[in-house]
């Protein structure tokens, strides 16, 4: 167990919809990472934030949005929603915001658009 | 832009061999970090080992360890004495130090053999 949680485990859900998946980093971590696993597009960073703050951005389509609240747990927004969004999204946190620093990943969120 | 190869989709190797998983990279930033994760069935990703780019020494942890050569821009992943339980998804990353963003390579399925 790497003390990091994800919520929901999976999702069902439609094209056009929207949902939101849920972190909570391990204790003392301020720095969190979310990350999609496809099969066609293999696993993609999507964005960090480190201690409320987007700290750096990577593939993450328009139609997806992320936060972090003061208490350090941190969501990801996935909108209009497309067959091709279906898969696994992880969330990782750290310690710190550097690159050196080990990441922690969740069980994941496996998210399926029918 | 950075860029991951990993040339093994798959590899197989005996119980208690040794075993080297090749990672190769390109990046223009001066300086970078070098991942490898460990993906089991169950789909965790489990953090192995990181090497930084003005590292002086190999890096190691454990049975684990980081064959670098920066000239020719390898990060190779060596598993001594290999356990059944090796049997995972093996998948190298790399990050620049200011672009902040992960890459991530397409990953070596490692089978170990009783």
């Amino acid at each position: 167990d790497s003390g990091v949680t994800q919520t929901p485990k999976h999702l069902i859900t439609a094209t056009g919809q929207r949902v939101t998946l849920r972190c909570s980093p391990r204790s003392g971590d301020l720095s969190v990472y979310w990350y999609q696993q496809s099969l066609d597009q293999g696993l993609q960073f999507l964005i960090q934030y480190y201690n409320g703050e987007e700290r750096a951005k990577g593939n993450i389509l328009e139609r997806f949005s992320a936060q972090q609240f003061p208490d350090l747990h941190s969501e990801l927004n996935l909108s209009s929603l497309e067959l091709g969004d279906s898969a696994l999204y992880f969330c990782a946190s750290s310690v710190g915001a550097s690159g050196r620093d080990e990441q922690y990943f969740g069980p994941g969120t496996r998210l399926t658009v029918t | 832009a950075q860029k991951i190869t990993q040339t093994q989709p798959g590899m197989f190797v005996q119980e208690k061999e040794a075993v080297t998983l090749d990672c190769t990279y390109d990046t223009s930033d001066p300086s970078y970090g070098l991942f490898w994760y460990k993906q089991p069935s169950s789909g965790e990703m489990i953090f192995l080992i990181y090497q930084g780019s003005y590292d002086q020494q190999n890096a190691t942890e454990g049975r684990y360890s980081l064959n670098f050569q920066k000239a020719r821009k390898s990060a190779n992943l060596v598993i001594s004495a290999s356990q059944l339980g090796d049997s995972a998804m093996y998948f190298c990353a790399m990050r620049g130090n200011y672009g902040q963003n992960f890459v991530f390579g397409p990953g070596t399925r490692l089978s170990v053999l009783p």
